[in-house]
């Protein structure tokens, strides 16, 4: 099954507001990965943590690894049209590779 | 251009009758995988595949067969569809396992 949880499922976010999406694991993980599908596309490969308490910053994004390594986050600030679409966090386990269910990001303008 | 390519992109089929799925990679990553993603499951892993001739079973395995006698092909088999097959699917390579995964463009299927 599923290693890793995702939530909130979907979320809908004023323009200019900021959101936040975790991704939790009840085992120790290796590393993390996150991915965002665009409505109508396929999942692309945003960043991938691999440091207890790593954080990474791409422009408006900020990902975030547990200290214990059993969780994660995906924060949005100042969320634009652009944003829309679904993240999935995703994890390494016995070389498989486990995809969360995913959040779905809506945006009021 | 380094890329992921699924052959068909849409398919309606009927109960029972064989199809395949076609997946091929350029960029000489060793592990393929298979996903299919439906409604609030997200993306669930059908099998992988290590290298050529390596090929295990994901999550979600009954229904579906794969082979890997070609490093840049992965094919998706369904021997005898069902309605319950009716699904998005995505191919998806890499260098391994941990390392960032590129998708194909999704093979919409429906079975009748």
């Amino acid at each position: 099954g599923q290693q890793v949880m995702q939530i909130p499922q979907y979320q809908h976010v004023q323009e200019g507001e900021d959101f936040t999406t975790y991704c939790n694991s009840s085992t120790t993980l290796s590393n993390i990965q996150w991915y965002k599908q665009r409505p109508g596309g396929h999942p692309v490969f945003l960043i991938q943590l691999v440091k207890s308490g790593e954080v990474k910053k791409q422009k408006r994004l900020t990902f975030q690894f547990g200290e214990a390594k059993k969780n994660s986050s995906l924060h949005i600030t100042a969320t634009q049209t652009t944003d829309v679409g679904t993240y999935f966090c995703a994890a390494s386990n016995d070389y498989k590779l486990s995809f969360g269910a995913g959040t779905t990001v809506t945006v009021r303008a | 251009e380094a890329q992921v390519t699924q052959n068909p992109r849409y398919l309606i089929t009927v109960t029972g009758k064989k199809l395949t799925v076609t997946c091929s990679q350029n960029m000489n990553h060793e592990y393929m995988s298979w996903y299919r993603q439906d409604p609030g499951l997200g993306l669930r892993q059908i099998y992988y595949s290590m290298n050529v001739e390596v090929t295990d079973k994901g999550d979600v395995p009954e229904g579906y067969k794969v082979s890997r006698k070609e490093k840049r092909n992965f094919p998706l088999i369904l021997e005898s569809p069902s309605p319950n097959q009716t699904s998005l699917y995505f191919c998806a390579s890499s260098f391994d396992p941990y390392t960032e995964a590129f998708f194909g463009q999704g093979t919409r299927l429906t079975v009748v």
